[in-house]
């Protein structure tokens, strides 16, 4: 299954409202997960079930989506959230994939 | 709380043998509601899942590495080790080890999230 994330850069303000996509080449049902990366750093759980939000994430965040097609919300983005995100499948039995990434910097 | 560390040489010859350990502190791996993995990122690419196993015995990994792929587990020191045989350029990457969620399903259990990962090592594969 392969996973197509876009935009691929975002330029956005400290406040604004960002939204990710995430799109699967077929249904995952919601077995869907969003990570955040931050330079020479591992990523971090922030989603998963496409909308479960992980304890210690800020509410800021949000998932939601089914099917092919996910998205990772930001309601209001703060300093510490320039970093790229990954989206993640697990439906499959055979391989997990992730997204190419979604970069999101500073406007 | 439970930390994963990788350890490793950071450069590799090409054709030979890259090999990994992942240490387990703070806790173990003979947990029912986890799968142990490795996942690797090559310079400014995405991620890749090379393969996980669970503590039983059961292990996976991803067929585009076909069977250069091994993983194995030392209980007694806590920690878990990945090879990748006949390295190339193309394995160049940082390599991080992680836990991954077990969900227990009617169709039977299936990996998951990945919920904790450790720091990440590079690996350079070079002459």
């Amino acid at each position: 299954i392969q996973m197509t994330q876009s935009p691929s850069t975002l330029s956005a303000s400290v406040g604004d409202r960002v939204i990710i996509t995430c799109r699967a080449s077929q249904s995952v049902s919601t077995w869907l997960a969003w990570y955040q990366q931050k330079p020479g750093k591992a990523p971090n759980l922030l989603i998963s079930q496409a909308s479960t939000l992980q304890g210690g994430v800020p509410s800021r965040f949000s998932g939601s989506g089914s099917g092919t097609q996910f998205t990772l919300t930001i309601s209001s983005l703060q300093p510490d959230d320039f970093a790229t995100y990954y989206c993640q499948q697990y439906n499959t039995y055979s391989v997990e994939t992730f997204g190419q990434g979604t970069k999101v910097e500073i406007k | 709380q439970l930390q994963l560390r990788e350890s490793g040489p950071g450069l590799v010859k090409p054709s030979e043998t890259l090999s990994l350990t992942c240490s387990v502190s703070h806790g173990s791996f003979d947990s029912n509601n986890h799968y142990w993995g490795w996942i690797r990122q090559p310079p400014g690419k995405e991620l890749e899942w090379i393969g996980s196993f669970y503590y039983s015995g059961s292990s996976y990994h991803n067929p585009s590495l076909k069977s250069r792929v091994t993983m194995s587990v030392d209980t007694s020191k806590i920690q878990f080790a990945l090879m990748l045989t006949s390295v190339t350029a193309a394995d160049t990457a940082v390599y991080f080890c992680a836990r991954q969620s077990r969900i227990v399903t009617v169709r039977g259990p299936r990996r998951g999230v990945f919920d904790l990962w450790g720091q990440g090592t590079t690996v350079i594969v070079s002459s």
